[in-house]
């Protein structure tokens, strides 16, 4: 089986910009959680879907969205960019309904600059 | 809200020492999970467990429930063993996300 794959692997953007992530799971993987590292904060929570629905979201302002779609391929946006998103941004997807209570596969992530 | 800490931050040793990284947590969870990142960002689960030992050729991971402590084993360590090793907690009760430590970052001399 494919691994989590993640498009674009980098990304370039300024200040103020929207951008558009994406994750496509493991064939077969209904659960999609997107996490975001940086040196300073470590990996931290963003949200998880489930099905099309976000279950669960992590304590990140509203600029910070995602969707799932029917084939389970999810999207995260951050809209007006700050110099702080900065960050490698992560998903991981699982087989079961557990969520972060299964074990989960991570993509190789997409490393995000704003300048 | 859960806290994570692992320990020690850093550690180096020599090729073939045994290696012990801890992991305690705040709150009572449902799974805990060990994960490994290599330079370059790619993350690997290496266990996911709720209670007692699991192991994995020469990895080990434990969890004390009661003592809110899980730690992770390296036996007859090598270099290809250098990486971060970090540990996430799982709060449960429905659907959660993952609480991380901050990371053990290993490095095996040969």
């Amino acid at each position: 089986k494919a691994g989590v794959t993640q498009t674009p692997r980098y990304l370039i953007k300024t200040r103020g910009q929207q951008v558009t992530l994406s994750c496509s799971p493991i064939s077969g993987h209904r659960s999609v959680s997107w996490y975001q590292q940086t040196p300073g904060q470590g990996l931290q929570f963003l949200f998880e879907y489930f099905s099309e629905t976000q279950r669960n979201k992590g304590n990140f302002p509203g600029r910070f969205s995602g969707r799932q779609f029917s084939n389970s391929r999810s999207e995260m946006n951050v809209s007006t960019l700050e110099l702080g998103d900065s960050a490698l941004y992560l998903c991981a997807s699982s087989s079961y309904s557990g969520g972060a209570q299964d074990t989960q596969y991570f993509g190789p992530g997409t490393r995000l600059t704003v300048l | 809200k859960n806290e994570v800490e692992q320990s020690p931050q850093n550690l180096t040793a020599q090729e073939g020492e045994f290696i012990t990284i801890n992991c305690s947590y705040s709150v009572g969870i449902s799974a805990l999970h060990w994960l490994q990142q290599h330079p370059g960002g790619g993350i690997v689960s290496l266990f996911m467990l709720s209670s007692g030992k699991k192991k994995h050729g020469r990895l080990i991971a434990t969890i004390n429930i009661q003592e809110k402590h899980s730690s992770l084993h390296i036996t007859a360590s090598h270099p290809r063993d250098s990486a971060v090793y970090i540990c996430a907690a799982s709060l449960g009760g429905g659907a959660d996300g993952l609480t991380f430590g901050k990371g053990t970052h290993l490095i095996i001399q040969p």
